[in-house]
Protein backbone atom coordinates (compact mmCIF):
# COMPACT_ATOMS: atom_id res chain seq x y z
CA UNK A 1 0.00 0.00 0.00
CA UNK A 2 1.10 3.65 -0.87
CA UNK A 3 2.60 5.36 2.42
CA UNK A 4 1.58 8.57 1.19
CA UNK A 5 -2.71 10.85 1.80
CA UNK A 6 -3.06 12.98 -1.07
CA UNK A 7 -6.73 14.96 -1.73
CA UNK A 8 -8.34 13.16 -4.61
CA UNK A 9 -8.65 16.36 -6.68
CA UNK A 10 -7.87 20.17 -6.62
CA UNK A 11 -8.72 22.93 -8.64
CA UNK A 12 -6.32 26.02 -9.56
CA UNK A 13 -7.12 29.40 -11.53
CA UNK A 14 -4.25 29.56 -14.22
CA UNK A 15 -2.01 31.85 -13.52
CA UNK A 16 -1.95 31.19 -9.82
CA UNK A 17 0.18 29.47 -7.53
CA UNK A 18 -1.29 25.30 -7.10
CA UNK A 19 -0.22 23.72 -3.61
CA UNK A 20 -0.89 19.95 -3.82
CA UNK A 21 -0.45 18.44 0.02
CA UNK A 22 0.66 15.66 0.81
CA UNK A 23 0.79 13.13 4.00
CA UNK A 24 3.36 10.94 4.73
CA UNK A 25 3.57 10.20 8.72
CA UNK A 26 5.12 7.03 8.72
CA UNK A 27 8.32 8.27 6.78
CA UNK A 28 11.68 7.05 8.25
CA UNK A 29 14.57 9.04 8.47
CA UNK A 30 16.20 7.98 5.34
CA UNK A 31 13.18 7.98 2.71
CA UNK A 32 13.20 10.66 0.52
CA UNK A 33 10.08 12.19 -0.91
CA UNK A 34 9.63 12.11 -4.48
CA UNK A 35 6.53 14.09 -6.96
CA UNK A 36 5.55 12.14 -10.39
CA UNK A 37 2.87 13.90 -12.53
CA UNK A 38 1.19 11.93 -15.30
CA UNK A 39 -0.82 14.11 -18.08
CA UNK A 40 -3.87 12.31 -19.95
CA UNK A 41 -2.03 9.21 -22.05
CA UNK A 42 1.62 9.96 -21.70
CA UNK A 43 4.08 8.26 -18.55
CA UNK A 44 4.61 9.43 -15.51
CA UNK A 45 6.63 12.67 -15.21
CA UNK A 46 9.76 13.13 -13.25
CA UNK A 47 9.46 16.43 -10.68
CA UNK A 48 11.21 16.69 -7.82
CA UNK A 49 12.43 15.34 -4.93
CA UNK A 50 13.98 16.29 -1.07
CA UNK A 51 15.02 14.54 2.26
CA UNK A 52 14.66 17.24 4.49
CA UNK A 53 15.17 20.63 3.18
CA UNK A 54 13.12 22.70 0.75
CA UNK A 55 13.89 22.20 -2.98
CA UNK A 56 13.31 24.22 -6.21
CA UNK A 57 13.94 23.28 -9.72
CA UNK A 58 12.51 25.08 -12.80
CA UNK A 59 9.50 23.25 -12.66
CA UNK A 60 8.35 23.09 -9.17
CA UNK A 61 9.53 23.89 -5.40
CA UNK A 62 9.12 21.19 -2.63
CA UNK A 63 8.12 22.15 0.71
CA UNK A 64 8.67 20.09 3.60
CA UNK A 65 7.82 20.18 7.25
CA UNK A 66 10.60 19.97 10.17
CA UNK A 67 8.93 16.68 11.13
CA UNK A 68 9.13 15.27 7.32
CA UNK A 69 5.10 14.13 8.11
CA UNK A 70 4.01 15.95 5.37
CA UNK A 71 4.98 17.91 2.21
CA UNK A 72 3.80 20.33 0.05
CA UNK A 73 4.31 20.37 -4.31
CA UNK A 74 4.16 24.45 -5.05
CA UNK A 75 3.72 25.27 -9.12
CA UNK A 76 4.44 28.75 -8.92
CA UNK A 77 2.26 29.94 -11.81
CA UNK A 78 0.19 27.23 -12.96
CA UNK A 79 -1.08 26.71 -16.73
CA UNK A 80 -3.53 24.66 -18.52
CA UNK A 81 -1.11 22.13 -19.73
CA UNK A 82 -0.06 21.53 -15.67
CA UNK A 83 -3.90 19.55 -15.93
CA UNK A 84 -2.30 16.36 -14.54
CA UNK A 85 -2.42 13.51 -11.83
CA UNK A 86 0.20 14.02 -9.12
CA UNK A 87 1.59 11.67 -7.43
CA UNK A 88 3.61 11.80 -3.93
CA UNK A 89 5.78 8.49 -3.31
CA UNK A 90 8.31 8.17 -0.56
CA UNK A 91 11.00 5.83 -1.25
CA UNK A 92 14.47 4.60 0.33
CA UNK A 93 17.74 5.69 -1.60
CA UNK A 94 19.86 2.88 -3.03
CA UNK A 95 19.48 -0.77 -1.97
CA UNK A 96 17.61 -2.97 -3.77
CA UNK A 97 14.05 -3.55 -5.34
CA UNK A 98 13.35 -0.16 -5.53
CA UNK A 99 10.27 0.40 -7.67
CA UNK A 100 8.17 3.00 -6.65
CA UNK A 101 4.66 2.58 -4.91
CA UNK A 102 2.29 4.92 -6.44
CA UNK A 103 -1.17 5.51 -4.83
CA UNK A 104 -3.74 7.20 -6.26
CA UNK A 105 -2.57 11.06 -6.54
CA UNK A 106 -4.22 14.00 -6.65
CA UNK A 107 -5.84 15.10 -9.81
CA UNK A 108 -5.19 18.78 -10.33
CA UNK A 109 -7.68 20.66 -12.77
CA UNK A 110 -6.36 24.09 -13.68
CA UNK A 111 -9.53 26.43 -14.96
CA UNK A 112 -8.72 28.90 -17.53
CA UNK B 1 18.71 13.37 -24.65
CA UNK B 2 16.39 10.79 -26.25
CA UNK B 3 14.13 9.36 -23.82
CA UNK B 4 12.72 5.70 -23.37
CA UNK B 5 11.35 4.36 -25.69
CA UNK B 6 8.20 1.87 -25.90
CA UNK B 7 6.41 -0.17 -28.52
CA UNK B 8 4.25 -0.44 -30.16
CA UNK B 9 1.63 2.36 -28.15
CA UNK B 10 -1.18 0.67 -28.71
CA UNK B 11 -2.64 -3.25 -28.88
CA UNK B 12 -5.69 -4.71 -29.24
CA UNK B 13 -5.72 -8.75 -28.57
CA UNK B 14 -8.22 -11.46 -28.05
CA UNK B 15 -8.16 -13.32 -25.22
CA UNK B 16 -5.83 -16.48 -24.88
CA UNK B 17 -3.58 -14.81 -27.44
CA UNK B 18 0.14 -13.80 -27.13
CA UNK B 19 1.63 -10.16 -26.77
CA UNK B 20 4.65 -8.61 -26.45
CA UNK B 21 6.19 -5.07 -26.06
CA UNK B 22 9.40 -3.69 -26.16
CA UNK B 23 11.44 -1.22 -24.32
CA UNK B 24 14.36 0.76 -24.93
CA UNK B 25 15.96 2.52 -22.22
CA UNK B 26 18.05 6.36 -21.71
CA UNK B 27 21.08 5.45 -22.91
CA UNK B 28 23.63 4.52 -19.99
CA UNK B 29 20.66 3.35 -17.44
CA UNK B 30 22.07 0.19 -15.91
CA UNK B 31 18.30 -0.19 -13.91
CA UNK B 32 14.84 -1.22 -15.79
CA UNK B 33 11.32 -0.76 -14.77
CA UNK B 34 8.19 -2.58 -15.79
CA UNK B 35 5.29 -1.41 -14.22
CA UNK B 36 1.47 -2.11 -14.74
CA UNK B 37 -1.14 0.89 -14.99
CA UNK B 38 -5.05 0.02 -14.76
CA UNK B 39 -7.36 2.36 -15.77
CA UNK B 40 -8.11 4.80 -12.63
CA UNK B 41 -4.85 3.46 -10.72
CA UNK B 42 -1.57 4.15 -10.20
CA UNK B 43 1.25 2.53 -11.50
CA UNK B 44 2.10 -1.02 -10.23
CA UNK B 45 5.34 -2.81 -10.27
CA UNK B 46 5.52 -5.44 -12.04
CA UNK B 47 9.59 -6.15 -12.49
CA UNK B 48 12.72 -4.75 -12.11
CA UNK B 49 16.30 -5.42 -13.76
CA UNK B 50 19.93 -4.12 -13.09
CA UNK B 51 21.73 -4.71 -16.14
CA UNK B 52 20.70 -8.31 -17.22
CA UNK B 53 19.88 -9.45 -14.05
CA UNK B 54 16.38 -9.62 -11.98
CA UNK B 55 16.48 -7.22 -9.07
CA UNK B 56 12.72 -7.55 -8.12
CA UNK B 57 9.80 -9.35 -9.80
CA UNK B 58 7.33 -10.37 -6.71
CA UNK B 59 4.70 -8.98 -8.25
CA UNK B 60 4.58 -10.23 -11.32
CA UNK B 61 2.26 -13.33 -12.63
CA UNK B 62 4.74 -15.34 -13.27
CA UNK B 63 2.34 -17.76 -14.76
CA UNK B 64 1.71 -16.55 -17.50
CA UNK B 65 3.94 -12.79 -17.94
CA UNK B 66 7.40 -13.09 -18.65
CA UNK B 67 10.07 -10.29 -19.14
CA UNK B 68 13.87 -10.39 -20.27
CA UNK B 69 16.67 -8.35 -20.51
CA UNK B 70 19.60 -10.22 -22.65
CA UNK B 71 22.32 -8.33 -23.37
CA UNK B 72 21.32 -5.34 -20.71
CA UNK B 73 19.90 -2.71 -22.91
CA UNK B 74 16.77 -3.36 -24.25
CA UNK B 75 13.75 -5.26 -22.57
CA UNK B 76 10.85 -7.26 -23.61
CA UNK B 77 7.74 -7.78 -21.26
CA UNK B 78 5.41 -10.91 -22.72
CA UNK B 79 2.08 -11.99 -22.03
CA UNK B 80 0.79 -15.65 -22.98
CA UNK B 81 -1.90 -16.50 -22.66
CA UNK B 82 -3.62 -12.81 -22.09
CA UNK B 83 -6.77 -12.41 -20.04
CA UNK B 84 -9.56 -9.76 -19.75
CA UNK B 85 -7.98 -8.87 -16.57
CA UNK B 86 -4.47 -7.48 -18.23
CA UNK B 87 -5.98 -4.91 -20.24
CA UNK B 88 -4.19 -1.59 -19.27
CA UNK B 89 -1.28 0.36 -19.63
CA UNK B 90 2.48 -1.23 -19.72
CA UNK B 91 5.01 1.27 -18.83
CA UNK B 92 9.24 1.13 -19.37
CA UNK B 93 10.89 3.25 -17.05
CA UNK B 94 14.59 3.70 -16.49
CA UNK B 95 17.13 4.82 -14.01
CA UNK B 96 21.21 5.35 -13.90
CA UNK B 97 21.53 2.81 -10.94
CA UNK B 98 19.30 1.86 -7.58
CA UNK B 99 17.70 4.50 -5.98
CA UNK B 100 17.99 6.91 -8.71
CA UNK B 101 15.40 8.69 -10.20
CA UNK B 102 13.29 6.89 -12.86
CA UNK B 103 12.07 8.22 -16.18
CA UNK B 104 9.11 6.60 -17.56
CA UNK B 105 8.53 5.72 -21.61
CA UNK B 106 5.05 7.04 -22.80
CA UNK B 107 3.61 3.07 -22.34
CA UNK B 108 1.50 0.85 -24.67
CA UNK B 109 -2.10 0.52 -23.89
CA UNK B 110 -3.05 -3.20 -24.74
CA UNK B 111 -6.90 -3.79 -24.79
CA UNK B 112 -7.80 -7.90 -24.35
CA UNK B 113 -11.22 -8.48 -25.58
Amino acid sequence: DAKTTQPTSMDCAEGRAANLPCNHSTISGNEYVYWYRQIHSQGPQYIIHGLKNNETNEMASLIITEDRKSSTLILPHATLRDTAVYYCIVRLPGGGADGLTFGKGTHLIIQP
Amino acid sequence: EAGVAQSPRYKIIEKRQSVAFWCNPISGHATLYWYQQILGQGPKLLIQFQNNGVVDDSQLPKDRFSAERLKGVDSTLKIQPAKLEDSAVYLCASSLGKGLTQYFGPGTRLLVL
